[in-house]
């Protein structure tokens, strides 16, 4: 089955930084483009980033909000993904989700594959 | 920054049709998701590249487009259907991702 899980979600201070990580299964993770969204309390959904597949030179792209502050990378062995978030802020408090799509042979047929862990909780406060 | 635009609110009775509208102005140049979002779960997609379904998806959701807006239809709208619905597009390249608002749908 294939499926996300993050972890490394907790409370940090103002200007503190954590690291959250998302391992798949299922699925390679470096053929993969790997995307961090979050959710604040209350609020829509608001894109972060994301990383390229290794194939497309596992570049890295951010929303303005969060470059120069956060980092994404990937370890291809653990099949893991991570989110460095620096210079924390309070408007950072977030469920953070990471998230795939591919296309995947299932059953002799191809099917559109989006796939989202169940999140990890971030919460900057004093 | 772009933006997607939705109505924050809308109320259906049971087996009635549920339209939700996502305005923006690259729409014509770009595909968009549509994904329901339940409380305390993570997004679920019901709609990718305008108008296709996801294996699983009921056949009642479907997806149109028509200039700078697209359209989410729920026919028959069930109980079940009660969510938060975001519409979900790119820009810069196809790797930004922009979500709509979301819409609140509640089922009377």
């Amino acid at each position: 089955e294939v499926q996300l899980v993050e972890s490394g979600g907790g409370l940090v201070k103002p200007g503190g930084s954590l690291r959250v990580s998302c391992e798949g299964f299922g699925f390679n993770v470096s053929d993969a483009y790997m995307y961090w969204v979050r959710q604040p309390p209350g609020e829509g959904l608001e894109w972060v980033g994301l990383i390229y597949s290794k194939g497309d030179g596992a570049t890295t792209e951010y929303d303005a909000s969060v470059e120069g502050r956060f980092t994404i990378s990937r370890d291809d062995s653990e099949d893991t993904l991570y989110l460095q978030m620096n210079s924390l802020r309070t408007g950072d408090t977030a469920v953070y989700f990471c998230t795939t799509a591919f296309v995947a042979a299932v059953d002799g047929t191809h099917q559109y594959m989006d796939v989202w862990g169940r999140g990890t909780t971030v919460t900057v406060s004093s | 920054s772009y933006e997607l635009t939705q109505p924050p609110s809308m109320s259906v009775s049971p087996g009635q049709t549920a339209m939700i509208t996502c305005s923006g102005d690259e729409l014509p140049r770009r595909y968009v998701y549509w994904y329901q979002q339940k409380s305390g779960q993570a997004p679920l997609l019901v709609i990718y590249k305008d108008t296709e379904r996801p294996s699983g998806t009921p056949a009642r959701f479907s997806g149109s487009t028509s200039g700078t807006t697209v359209t989410l239809t729920i026919s028959g709208v069930q109980a079940e259907d009660e969510a938060v619905y975001y519409c979900q597009s790119t820009y810069n390249s196809d790797t930004h991702k922009v979500f709509g608002g979301g819409t609140k749908l509640t089922v009377l």
